[in-house]
């Protein structure tokens, strides 16, 4: 499977928790992004980055959250005190990211469902 | 698998017919757009996108329609099938300004056999 994959594909915690997720994009993909999903809404987007470079962060994402990619391949988002409010499908998306490209398409993984208790 | 849009507009067609999913966009800045489609349990999947600079894209049995004059895009599906019963999103995006994706609010399509 040459898709996004991300893991754990579900993960229930308890209020305070620190939870680690992680992604593996599209190989050869420059950009990843990490959105976040909650039941009846569209994807919320949280942040991305070009390589290793975090470029963009959301308001969304508070001091709690926190995400890296050390060698511009897999990334990690991790939330640490978890809140019941925290609980949703975190999603990772992928895309090429070449600099003169009209089109930059995302290409999504299955998620990781979090539900804090 | 989970639900996905548990409270959102609903599109019931029966197999065969033919799809007309709407959505209306919020910046007038946006100059791409896509729409996608998320099967219970499942994330996004791309399914067709379209340029600023244009009105009408096809592809394999759907096409997208941008009218920029009132900020609305539409998701016309040729002979629905049962496969096609998801929630549809459509996103926007500002090039310049970014990657980041906005997304609608959703459809979801029920196919009736």
């Amino acid at each position: 499977d040459t898709g996004v994959s991300q893991d754990p594909r579900h993960k229930i915690t308890k209020r305070g928790q620190n939870v680690t997720f992680r992604c593996d994009p599209i190989s050869e993909h420059n950009r990843l992004y990490w959105y976040r999903q909650t039941l009846g809404q569209g994807p919320e987007f949280l942040t991305y980055f070009q390589n290793e470079a975090q470029l963009e962060k959301s308001r969304l994402l508070s001091d709690r959250f926190s995400a890296e990619r050390p060698k511009g391949s897999f990334s990690t988002l991790e939330i640490q005190r978890t809140e019941q409010g925290d609980s949703a499908m975190y999603l990772c998306a992928s895309s090429l990211g070449r600099a003169r490209a009209s089109t930059d398409t995302q290409y999504f993984g299955p998620g990781t469902r979090l539900t804090v208790l | 698998g989970e639900s996905v849009g548990l409270h959102l507009p609903t599109l019931s067609v029966q197999e065969g017919d033919n799809s007309i999913i709407n959505c209306a966009y919020s910046n007038s800045a946006s100059d791409y757009f896509i729409w996608y489609k998320q099967e219970s349990g499942k994330g996004p999947q791309f399914i067709i996108d379209i340029r600023s600079n244009m009105d009408k894209r096809q592809g394999q049995r759907v096409t997208v329609l941008l009218n920029k004059t009132v900020k609305h895009l539409s998701l016309q599906i040729a002979a629905t099938q049962p496969g096609d019963s998801a929630v549809y999103f459509c996103a926007e995006n500002i090039r310049a300004a970014g990657n980041k994706l906005t997304f609608g609010g959703g459809t979801r399509v029920l196919v009736k056999p």
